[in-house]
């Protein structure tokens, strides 16, 4: 079974505060993405990554930034945390080429984020 | 751009009753259109899929088709049961760019004995 894991279930931090969102999958996929969800808002794409370094913006990047060195690895890091980003965080990732037809990525259990 | 609308919640329901959960999509071009089922306290998974007009997609139960003319992805089944109680997530994914979706804002599904 594909597994991603999130390396923390719930944070506390203080504004200000660099945030550092590990996830690690182990079934080789290229594609890791990050998403926040948020009540009424439903899931919203952060970043996403397709190759180890490469990294693209998603919907609402302002505030984060990511890290790719190894293929099984995405970071989520929040330079300097502020209370708008209080969220739950969902990594995920996929096969190249294959989730614009089968559209399965794999989530982690998520991190939920509370900042204050 | 891409955006997904579905019904807000919740919806709650008694067990055996039939459900309904609205979708509906704006694209370009001929989108893949997904389900995803979010249980308390688990992250997503896909529940089911079509990639094509007037394909049905299905699992569990559950059921969607991909209506082109009238731009739905209702999801539906005949007989919920209480552990059917999650959030739901309609989505689509172009064929073109990146393998990113677009997730609608989902619905909570409530299933009572």
């Amino acid at each position: 079974d594909v597994k991603v894991t999130q390396s923390s279930r719930y944070l506390v931090k203080r504004t200000g505060e660099k945030v550092f969102l590990e996830c690690v999958q182990d079934m080789d996929h290229e594609n890791m993405f990050w998403y926040r969800q948020d009540p009424g808002l439903g899931l919203r794409l952060i970043y996403f990554s397709y190759d180890v370094k490469m990294k693209e913006k998603g919907d609402i990047p302002e505030g984060y930034s990511v890290s790719r060195e190894k293929k099984e690895r995405f970071s989520l890091i929040l330079e300097s945390a502020s209370t708008n980003q209080t969220s739950m965080y969902l990594c995920a990732s996929s096969l190249s080429g294959t989730a614009r037809v089968t559209g399965e990525l794999f989530f982690g259990e998520g991190s939920r984020l509370t900042v204050l | 751009g891409n955006s997904v609308t579905q019904m807000e919640g919740p919806v709650t329901l008694s067990e055996e009753a039939f459900l309904t959960i609205n979708c509906t999509y704006t694209a370009t071009g001929y989108p893949s259109l997904f389900w995803y089922v979010q249980y308390p306290g688990e992250g997503l998974q896909l529940l089911l899929k079509a990639t094509k007009a007037d394909d049905k997609g299905s699992n569990k139960g559950f059921e969607a088709t991909y209506r082109k003319e009238t731009t739905s992805f209702h999801l539906e089944k005949g007989s919920v049961q209480v552990s059917d109680s999650a959030v739901y997530f309609c989505a689509l994914s172009t064929n073109s760019g990146y393998s990113t979706l677009t997730f609608g804002k989902g619905t909570m599904l409530l299933v009572s004995p």
